[in-house]
């Protein structure tokens, strides 16, 4: 069974630094293209960061690039996100997704973890 | 950036009617569509994906089409385990959540 495990999540202040964490199981973790996906409170969904099997290509929106770095260990069969210069519209709930590639650039994400909650408040 | 616009914004159905909702995109994405669905609390869920392919597990009476720039989620029958919001995402160039549909009963 596919498992997605989202932690690290938390209440922080602005300008500080958090980083998540996504423990994957049941599938071969090194196959895959990751994502995470946010979710503001009440608020709609926004991708936020993709990356390669290996790691070697990653991407961004706008919104965050140049502050939030996305990472992989494929040993550990983990997914990151290092979130610096935080600001408080990165309030939200962060989702870790698998992206399932199908077809030469087709995608969707198929499976998603449980969210991990990031506060940016002081 | 592309811009997509999902409307209505809320839709009020009865169960049993057929439901329509609507996923416009602010240039072509060639069909590089897909459909998720969030129930309260609960993480996103893949349900069409490239238009009109329904994902393994997903009821029938959930269906996908559209082309160029207007896309269509439909509901054949609605059930009440359908309420939800529903996004379309896009992937043509970029990627892009539309802001959702949340659909009550009536």
């Amino acid at each position: 069974e596919v498992q997605l495990v989202e932690s690290g999540g938390g209440l922080v202040q602005p300008g500080r630094s958090l980083k998540l964490s996504c423990a994957a199981s049941g599938f071969t973790f090194s196959n895959y293209y990751m994502a995470w996906v946010r979710q503001a409170p009440k608020k709609g969904l926004e991708w936020v960061a993709t990356i390669s099997t290996s790691g070697s290509r990653t991407y961004y929106p706008d919104s965050v690039k140049g502050r939030f770095t996305i990472s992989r260990d494929n040993a550990k069969s983990s997914l990151y996100l290092q979130m610096n210069s935080l600001k408080s519209e990165d309030t939200a709930t962060y989702y870790c997704a698998r992206r399932r590639d199908y077809y030469s650039g087709l995608y969707y994400f198929d499976y998603w973890g449980q969210g991990v909650m990031v506060t940016v408040s002081s | 950036d592309i811009q997509m616009t999902q409307s209505p914004s809320v839709l009020s159905a009865s169960v049993g009617d057929r439901v329509t909702l609507s996923c416009k995109a602010s240039q072509n994405i060639n069909k590089n569509l897909d459909w998720y669905q969030q129930k309260l609390g609960e993480a996103p869920k893949l349900l069409i994906y490239f238009t009109n392919n329904l994902q393994t597990g997903i009821p029938s009476r959930f269906s996908g089409s559209g082309s160029g720039t207007d896309y269509t989620l439909t509901i054949s029958s609605l059930q009440p385990e359908d309420v939800a919001t529903y996004y379309c995402y896009q992937y043509n160039s970029g990627n892009t959540f539309g802001a959702g549909t949340k659909l009550e009963l009536k």
